[in-house]
């Protein structure tokens, strides 16, 4: 089946540097992909919707200029999270669509 | 507006028991996907099924079945005969078909803990 790849699964970085994380579908072409961010014991919240060859759109309440998409092929979808801080600390999970929704592996970004 | 409500937090169960995650969504469209989503400890989302809502008939997998109930806006997933490797969080979500995306609205998911 579909194959969506996240990277990385795990990142810790120092508060005030930038962050990002890549979201690959492997065997198909993605024209969209979605960013979800995850606290712990909460559900997935849609931050934004990367669409290839334009601006990303995203959802009400996050910051364009902190979380910077960009999705440049059919295949790959970036997440930069700029200039981060303890509370950007999360989990983030993208995924791309066909009929079903597949999703990367996640990736858990602690900022220290 | 749209909205998917799993009113269970979580549920504990020993294992061999049956077990319903509850799922009650709100939608105003006409057809729209239903999903469930299996996250492990390790994070990522395992797809358990996609449900369209022309389609009320029940499913099957193995342990698994699902109940679409359109007249009551639900769709609920219960587990036959538990086990251990069952245990995680269970996500329900509602995807439009209409409007050119295909983002999905979860629930709050609901985590299960079978124990032996």
């Amino acid at each position: 089946g579909a194959v969506v790849s996240q990277h990385p699964s795990r990142v810790i970085c120092k508060s005030g540097t930038s962050v990002k994380i890549e979201c690959r579908s492997l065997d198909f072409q993605a024209t969209t992909m979605f960013w979800y961010r995850q606290f712990p014991k909460q559900s997935l919240m849609l931050m934004a919707t990367s669409n290839e060859g334009s601006k990303a759109t995203y959802e009400q309440g996050v910051e364009k200029d902190k979380f910077l998409i960009n999705h440049a092929s059919l295949t790959l979808s970036t997440l930069t999270v700029t200039s981060a801080h303890p509370e950007d600390s999360s989990f983030y999970i993208c995924s791309a669509s066909t009929y079903e929704a597949f999703f990367g592996q996640g990736t858990r970004l602690t900022v220290v | 507006a749209q909205k998917v409500t799993q009113a269970q937090t979580e549920i504990s169960v020993v294992e061999k028991e049956d077990v319903t995650l509850d799922c009650v969504y709100e939608t105003r469209d006409t057809t729209y996907y239903l999903f469930w989503y299996k996250q492990p400890p390790s994070g990522e989302l395992v797809f358990l099924i996609r449900r369209n809502s022309f389609d009320e008939q029940n499913e099957i997998s193995g342990r698994y079945s699902w109940n679409f109930q359109k007249s009551t806006s639900s769709f609920n997933f219960t587990i036959t005969a538990s086990q251990v490797v069952d245990s995680a969080v269970y996500f329900c979500a509602l995807r439009r078909v209409s409007g050119g995306y295909n983002k999905l609205i979860f629930g709050a998911g609901t985590r299960l803990a079978v124990h032996p």
